[in-house]
């Protein structure tokens, strides 16, 4: 089955830093990666995605890169602010599995 | 704009006690999931509904817990008798369909199991 390994656990940057999170994910049928972002007391929500036949996509501050060789997708935050403290999460799904896996999560904090 | 709900948002109840969660997922959306999210972890998939079916529930401790979607819209997860490693914040999510579609999560139902 698919295993997904996120890095770092937490993450400290000042605000108006950037902030990349790692994912590496074991099954090289895999074809969707999502990112979550969790605040406290709230469900996941999406914040941006990508699939397999693209390697970068970005969204004002954000962006994902995928590399399908060595199964590994980022995220990268620019220009940090204090509203993106949260948990964030990658996942990876199959195209016909249809499971959605989670990394374990990043805390970040961003310091003002 | 379209959300999955939710309810109750907090649950407190004693083992060997039976729960029961409600989900009610954006309208139009043929699958549906639960998942369980232990703290400091990533979510683990419990059940996945195809409109009223059942497509994946290899997770589901299924000598306790139960979930259904009678008529392929809303759902409810049960658990009877509660242990105290259910403890734990139970989420629903809903896509369009199976496959590569973007999973939208509820706010969740958090439950301390004493």
């Amino acid at each position: 089955g698919e295993n997904v390994e996120q890095h770092p656990s937490t993450l400290s940057v000042q605000e108006g830093d950037s902030a990349v999170i790692k994912c590496t994910y074991s099954d090289s049928a895999s074809n969707y990666f999502p990112w979550y972002k969790q605040e406290l007391g709230k469900g996941p929500q999406l914040i941006i995605d990508i699939r397999s036949n693209v390697g970068e996509k970005k969204d004002q501050r954000i962006a994902v890169t995928l590399n399908k060789t060595a199964k590994h997708f980022s995220l990268h935050i620019t220009e940090t602010q204090p509203e993106d403290s949260a948990v964030y999460f990658c996942a990876a799904i199959m195209e016909y599995g249809n499971k959605l896996v989670f990394g374990a999560g990043t805390i970040l904090r961003v310091k003002s | 704009e379209a959300e999955v709900a939710q309810s109750p948002r907090y649950k407190i109840t004693e083992k060997s006690q039976a729960v029961a969660f409600w989900c009610d997922p954006i309208s139009g959306h043929a699958t549906l999931y639960w998942y369980r999210q232990i703290l400091g972890q990533g979510p683990e998939l419990l059940v996945q509904f195809q409109d009223e079916s059942v497509v994946d529930d290899s997770q589901l401790p299924k000598d306790r817990f139960s979930a259904e979607r009678l008529k392929g819209v809303d759902s409810t997860l049960k658990i009877q008798p509660a242990e105290l490693g259910d403890s734990a914040m139970y989420l629903c999510a809903s896509s369009l369909n199976r496959g590569r579609e973007t999973q939208y999560f509820g706010p969740g139902t958090r439950l301390l199991v004493l």
